[in-house]
């Protein structure tokens, strides 16, 4: 019984692809997260939904679309892939909306790399 | 802005004690999370400190100091299993998600 679980686990891609990552969290949670982790490990926060409502969006390109059907799942669309974007990207998820104040429960990550 | 500093990177044996320090510069603050991450694994929940003081919770104890921005975590009786990444993480202004410190990998030999 997994919590949360991204699809697919390993990604290679041409730069100029589109590209789409799937989550989707068995907890009943309603804030859904996605990070990106680089290759120095820096785990970096890029959108937040709520309800299939947008939170947050820190500063991420345009080509970076989150999609929420509905509360459990949290898509994550890339247009035009670049070569910066290869990177590890982790879903996660939190009951409360203030996700400052309540754990967040990641998923398996999914490693991207664009050649 | 959000400042988070963590050491890079610690070894230890076996059995020692380790103490992984995190320093944190906030707008705001609405508590402060340790998180564990394994090597191609996700980080993993370990304590959250909201209050000035130490938290333990077996092996692991985390200690908070709001007024110095300070937090660390306190590993006990070392293991080869707690090899891995440890993040420091604080909330951001708004308090809607976390801003990760860049973490500590530990190396625990034999």
């Amino acid at each position: 019984d997994t919590a949360v679980s991204q699809t697919p686990k390993y990604l290679v891609t041409q730069m100029g692809n589109d590209k789409s990552i799937k989550c989707e969290q068995n907890l009943g949670h309603d804030t859904m997260y996605w990070y990106k982790q680089d290759s120095k490990k820096f785990l970096k926060i890029m959108f937040s939904y709520n309800n299939k409502e947008l939170i947050i969006n820190e500063t991420v390109p345009n080509r970076f679309s989150p999609k929420s059907p509905d509360k459990a799942h949290l898509n994550l669309h890339i247009n035009s892939l670049e070569l910066g974007d290869s990177a590890v990207y982790f879903c996660a998820s939190s009951q409360e909306p203030q996700g400052a104040t309540d754990t967040q429960y990641f998923g398996p990550g999914t490693r991207l790399t664009v050649l | 802005g959000q400042n988070i500093d963590q050491p890079t990177e610690m070894t230890a044996t076996e059995g020692a004690i380790v103490q992984i320090n995190c320093t944190y510069q906030t707008s705001g603050f609405n508590g402060l999370f340790w998180y564990q991450q394994h090597a191609g694994e996700a980080p993993t929940f370990l304590s959250y400190n909201v209050l000035d003081g130490l938290e333990e919770k077996g092996r692991f104890s985390s200690f908070l100091s709001r007024s110095k921005g300070y937090s660390y975590l306190l590993l006990k009786e070392l293991q080869m299993k707690d090899s891995a990444s440890y993040l420091c993480a604080v909330a951001n202004q708004a308090g809607t998600a976390l801003i990760f410190g860049k973490g500590t990998t530990l190396s625990v030999s034999s």
